[in-house]
This record gives structure tokens, C-alpha cells and sequence, in this order.
């Protein structure tokens, strides 16, 4: 299997634009969460989904930030508009009902925000 | 709730020297505990974990953790470590199917 594959592995772009993220889990997982990573907050999760159910989306910074996963091989983590406090490693992992606690993660988008 | 201190942001140490990096957790329930790995610009992967059973946990690259519930802890120790073995390491607590929340990162750093 090829993991968890993400997508851009780094994006670099101006406040005040859209900025989208995306990744495919691994083929046969049923969640999927999505992280963002900085060296002030340490490794956070943002919003996880079951069988492309948005669960819980209580760590969405804010309204600016939007998820979605339209199919159980796609999803998007999108900031709209971004700012430069947006900078950070995005990742995205995936796993099973019965392997919930271990968590496969992709390489990561690092955003920079300029 | 659960919470995940790592005592330590950065470990400096010498090659074949010994390690332990650690981490301590505070729950009020049973719980399943994890040490991740981040080498340097890549995901996280999974070190090692304790789900039941012995309190010893092996996992890979020589790395094991004990499991120790009258202290909350969960420390991480290799009894000698190499260049390729500086990383990120994380420690996690989960809850029954809870997610995973995760400590702040210990930055090991091992020099020649």
C-alpha cells in the first residue's frame, strides 16, 4: 500500500488567499483525522471523520477552516482566506474501527502564509 | 479528561550512550498509551504501545517503554542509541476508543 498520501508537500501562498489541502488515506480505513502541527501549539487535531462523517470538528480553529471528505478516498482541509498565523505542518492519518488507536500518518503539507 | 507531559523538549546525547525520554500522563481512567516517532520532514509513525498485558512494551529500532500506573508514566529508553535514531518523539494517551491526544515532542538529538 502506498500510506497516506497528501497533497501539495508544501504550499506557499499570500494572506487573504484560498488555500486547499488534500489527502487519501490508506484504501480500507474508515477514519480519518486531520493535524496541524506548530512550534508554539505543538500537534493538534482539528476535526477526524468516520466513514465521511465529519465526528468531531471541535478543534477547527476557525470559520475560516472547512473539511471535507466527499468520499472514503478524498479529503480537503480548506482556509479561507488564510492568514499568516496559518502557517504550520498540516497532516492528515488514517486507521481502523479496530486499530483506532494507531494512527498511520501521511508526510504532511507544510503551509507558509506570507 | 486526559493530558500528556514530556518532561523534556530536548535530549542531547552521544552516540552508544543510553536514552530515556520521559513522559507521564494524568487520567482518571484506564488507558492505552503510545510512543510515535517524526523523523525529521516526515509523518509520524507508530514506536511502540501499551494496550494490557506486560508492562514492558518492545517495539522497533530497539526502543522500549515500561508502563508504570502508581506513577502515570510511560517513559521511553533505548540502552544505546545511533546518529539515525534523532527524531521527534511523541508520547500519546488514548481512552477506549477515544482519540489519541499527544504530548508536546521531546527532540532527541544524538551527536558522534
Amino acid at each position: 500500500d502506498a500510506g497516506v498520501i497528501q497533497s501539495p508537500r508544501h504550499e506557499v501562498t499570500e494572506m487573504g488567499q484560498e488555500v486547499t489541502l488534500r489527502c487519501k488515506p490508506i484504501s480500507g480505513h474508515d477514519y480519518l483525522f486531520w493535524y496541524r502541527q506548530t512550534m508554539m501549539r505543538g500537534l493538534e487535531l482539528l476535526i477526524y471523520f468516520n466513514n465521511n462523517v465529519p465526528i468531531d470538528d471541535s478543534g477547527m480553529p476557525e470559520d475560516r477552516f472547512s473539511a471535507k471528505m466527499p468520499n472514503a478516498s478524498f479529503s480537503t482541509l480548506k482556509i479561507q482566506p488564510s492568514e499568516p498565523r496559518d502557517s504550520a505542518v498540516y497532516f492528515c492519518a488514517s486507521t481502523t474501527t479496530t486499530g483506532l488507536h494507531e494512527q498511520y500518518f501521511g508526510p504532511g503539507t507544510r503551509l507558509t502564509v506570507t | 479528561a486526559q493530558s500528556v507531559t514530556q518532561l523534556d523538549s530536548q535530549v542531547p546525547v552521544f552516540e552508544e550512550a543510553p536514552v530515556e525520554l520521559r513522559c507521564n500522563y494524568s487520567s482518571s481512567v484506564s488507558v492505552y498509551l503510545f510512543w510515535y516517532v517524526q523523523y525529521p520532514n516526515q509523518g509520524l509513525q507508530l514506536l511502540l504501545k501499551y494496550l494490557s498485558g506486560s508492562t514492558l512494551v518492545k517495539g522497533i529500532n530497539g526502543f522500549e517503554a515500561e508502563f508504570n500506573k502508581s506513577q502515570t508514566s510511560f517513559h521511553l529508553r533505548k540502552p544505546s542509541v545511533h546518529i539515525s535514531d534523532t527524531a521527534e518523539y511523541f508520547c500519546a494517551v488514548s481512552h477506549a476508543g477515544n482519540m489519541l491526544t499527544f504530548g508536546g515532542g521531546t527532540r532527541l538529538m544524538v551527536k558522534p
